[in-house]
């Protein structure tokens, strides 16, 4: 099965400054990469997904890479803001199979410092 | 209907006792998909639908846990002779598949205590 590994754990920056957030993924039949935000005692939200067939994806300050040949992908976020500190996930699953069930990696938390 | 709604969000229970947990999803989403979370990981999938067929389930869905979606509509996750080791949050989440449009929305969880 699909195995998600995701670093750091724990990212501390300074407001204004950037963040990136890695992830590397085993299985190569996987095709769609979404990132989730999760605040504390909340619900994961999705902010950004990509499917294999682009490089990278951008949506305001933040973006997501994607290396199909080296199986990672990064979540960049720029300029940070208070209110992006939470968890972050990445996920990985190939949406040919149907099942679209996601593998998550174990979670990025970003303390953005004012 | 703003979201996928989960019932109930705190549950405590003895060891050795039975518990049920619905999930009410996006009334139009004809997928839906439950997960676990523990303290500090990522979601791990349990068992997911379309519409009222249960189409997969993950090995981490021992024979005490069972999971129904009559008439593709709502759900429930019913967890059996429960043990310490159920003690996690409970996700629910759904989707409608069509191109371009792939990702879940959760609800809020079940936190489940197990006592």
């Amino acid at each position: 099965g699909e195995n998600v590994e995701q670093h750091p754990s724990t990212l501390s920056v300074q407001e204004g400054d950037s963040a990136v957030i890695k992830c590397t993924y085993s299985d190569s039949a996987s095709n769609y990469f979404p990132w989730y935000k999760q605040e504390l005692g909340k619900r994961p939200q999705l902010i950004i997904d990509i499917r294999s067939n682009v490089g990278e994806k951008k949506d305001q300050r933040i973006a997501v890479t994607l290396n199909k040949t080296a199986k990672h992908f990064s979540l960049h976020i720029t300029e940070t803001q208070p209110e992006d500190s939470a968890v972050y996930f990445c996920a990985a699953s190939s949406l040919d199979t149907g099942r679209r069930a996601l593998t998550f990696g174990s979670g990025t938390r970003l303390q953005v410092q004012p | 209907d703003t979201g996928v709604s989960q019932d109930p969000r705190h549950k405590i229970t003895k060891r050795g006792q039975n518990v049920t947990f619905r999930c009410d999803p996006i009334s139009e989403h004809n997928r839906l998909y439950w997960y676990r979370q523990t303290l500090g990981q990522g979601p791990e999938f349990l068992t997911y639908f379309q519409n009222e067929a249960q189409l997969e389930k993950s090995r981490l869905l021992s024979d005490r846990f069972s999971a129904e979606r009559p008439k593709g509509s709502f759900s429930t996750l019913e967890i059996q002779r429960t043990e310490q080791g159920d003690s996690a949050m409970y996700l629910c989440a759904s989707s409608l598949v069509f191109e371009g449009n792939y990702g879940y929305t959760f609800g809020s969880g079940t936190r489940l205590t197990v006592v």
